[in-house]
């Protein structure tokens, strides 16, 4: 099994959309999460943490289910800037890597009009 | 200002050839890192440095060599080059331990011939 894995897709949604990605993980003592946001021929940049309680930041939600080891990432009201390739990151907390970055493929979204 | 930079943006060169990326960051970071993004959009960490000093070195071919002359730059040589290095480099930076919120730079696409 890959340490994060996510549904590469593409999803093509049209604009107001919500939509929602999933990304599991192998690693079951890990602590910290991430949803990165890298745009086509960009750098990867950050979009949110994911606590436990599960968190929000304007139209979009972070969840994390610890005991199915997947997090979740929901966007409301798609807009055509939120076209881009969605990463799923966990930190590796053990073993000589301490604190290593893992990062899923990604999954791209295109928000059409 | 450019906070994570990295130079150049484009490298174009044959096999055999030795090559080298720098890169540089004005967040006053203690930590900087070299990540590989291949073909299949896979991002891999390579190294890590905490104020100058080697934290985190993946299973990467000895070819590759970090230097890292004080903690605001991480410089990247490359030994050798093969057909199998063509890739997205990215450096990054950031405060704190490995693994906390990164900041990328905006990469050097490296094509070997």
């Amino acid at each position: 099994r890959k340490e994060v894995e996510q549904d590469p897709g593409p999803f093509n949604v049209p604009e107001g959309a919500t939509v929602a990605f999933n990304c599991t993980y192998s690693n079951s003592a890990s602590q910290s999460f991430f949803w990165y946001r890298q745009d086509c021929r960009k750098e990867p940049k950050l979009l949110m943490s994911v606590y436990s309680s599960g968190n929000e930041d304007g139209r979009f939600t972070a969840q994390l289910n610890r005991a199915s080891q997947y997090i979740s990432l929901l966007i409301r009201d798609s807009k055509l800037s939120d076209s881009a390739t969605y990463l799923c990151v966990v930190k590796q907390d053990y073993g000589g890597s301490q604190g290593n970055l893992i990062f899923g493929k990604g999954t791209k979204l295109s928000v059409k009009p | 200002d450019t906070a994570v930079s990295q130079t150049p943006k484009y490298l174009v060169t044959q096999m055999g050839n030795d090559k080298s990326i720098k890169c540089e960051q004005n967040l006053g970071h203690d930590t900087m890192y070299w990540y590989k993004q291949d073909s299949k959009k896979f991002l891999k960490i390579m190294f890590s440095y905490n104020n100058k000093e080697l934290i985190i070195n993946e299973t990467v071919p000895n070819r590759f060599s970090p230097k890292s002359p004080d903690k605001a730059h991480l410089n990247l040589h490359i030994n050798s080059l093969e057909l199998g290095d063509s890739a997205v480099y990215f450096c990054a930076s950031s405060q704190g331990g490995a693994g906390e919120k990164l900041f990328f730079g905006s990469g050097t696409q490296l094509s070997v011939l």
